[in-house]
């Protein structure tokens, strides 16, 4: 089975705290993404990576930052994090190559309050 | 850009009802995927349909992908309790990032026992 670990399921950070999100995957997935989950708003791509030290904007990237320096380990970065950013953010992985390929496997999630 | 619209966006009802959520866009998808979420979990994968037409079967709950490609129901028969959960559905677009998702906003579906 695949797994994908979420580093901590809740945390509360104050603003403008720096926060590390931690994410690794155990089937050698090329692809991760982060995203964060907000209610009436639904799943929304914060970024991805398509390879190791590789990242890709997603459709909300301000405010963070990423960094793959092994192909297992996606880090999440909120560089000063603020009230705003209170949300439940998910990672999740996926394989171009195999047959399963454009299934996202996800954690379980980090459910992070700003306060 | 290209959306997918779920609809409802929220479902109560009682147990032994049957229900259908619908996932529609105005753009062609090569593929379409269906997740459930429970709360406190992560979505997992519950099917793909692939081929315009397709329909696929999941014990009580019927898949369909429509001939256009652009659109997918979800059916559920009898729902019991444990059918409840947040239930999205999720694009691949032809030329789209690799292994990116569009992802629909999502149907709260709660049934009572």
């Amino acid at each position: 089975d695949v797994k994908v670990t979420q580093s901590s399921r809740y945390l509360v950070k104050r603003t403008g705290e720096k926060v590390f999100l931690e994410c690794v995957q155990d089937m050698d997935h090329e692809n991760m993404f982060w995203y964060r989950q907000d209610p009436g708003l639904g799943l929304r791509l914060i970024y991805f990576s398509y390879d190791v030290k590789m990242k890709e904007k997603g459709d909300i990237p301000e405010g963070y930052s990423v960094s793959r320096e092994k192909k297992e380990r996606f880090s999440l970065i909120l560089e000063s994090a603020s009230t705003n950013q209170t949300s439940m953010y998910l990672c999740a992985s996926s394989s171009w190559t195999s047959s399963a390929k454009n299934i996202q496997y996800f954690g379980a999630g980090t459910r992070l309050s700003v306060l | 850009t290209q959306l997918l619209e779920q609809s409802p966006q929220f479902l109560s009802i009682q147990e032994g009802e049957n229900l259908t959520v619908y996932c529609n866009s105005s753009s062609v998808f090569s593929s379409l995927q269906w997740y459930r979420q429970e709360p406190g979990e992560g979505p997992v994968l519950l099917v793909t349909v692939v081929t315009g037409g397709e329909v696929k079967k999941l014990k009580r709950l019927t898949f369909q992908f429509g001939d256009a490609r652009k659109d997918s129901s979800l059916h559920i028969t009898a729902a019991q309790p444990g059918d409840t959960g947040l239930y999205l559905c999720a694009g691949v677009s032809y030329g789209g990032s690799q292994g990116n998702l569009i992802f629909g906003k999502g149907t709260k579906l709660s049934v009572k026992p």
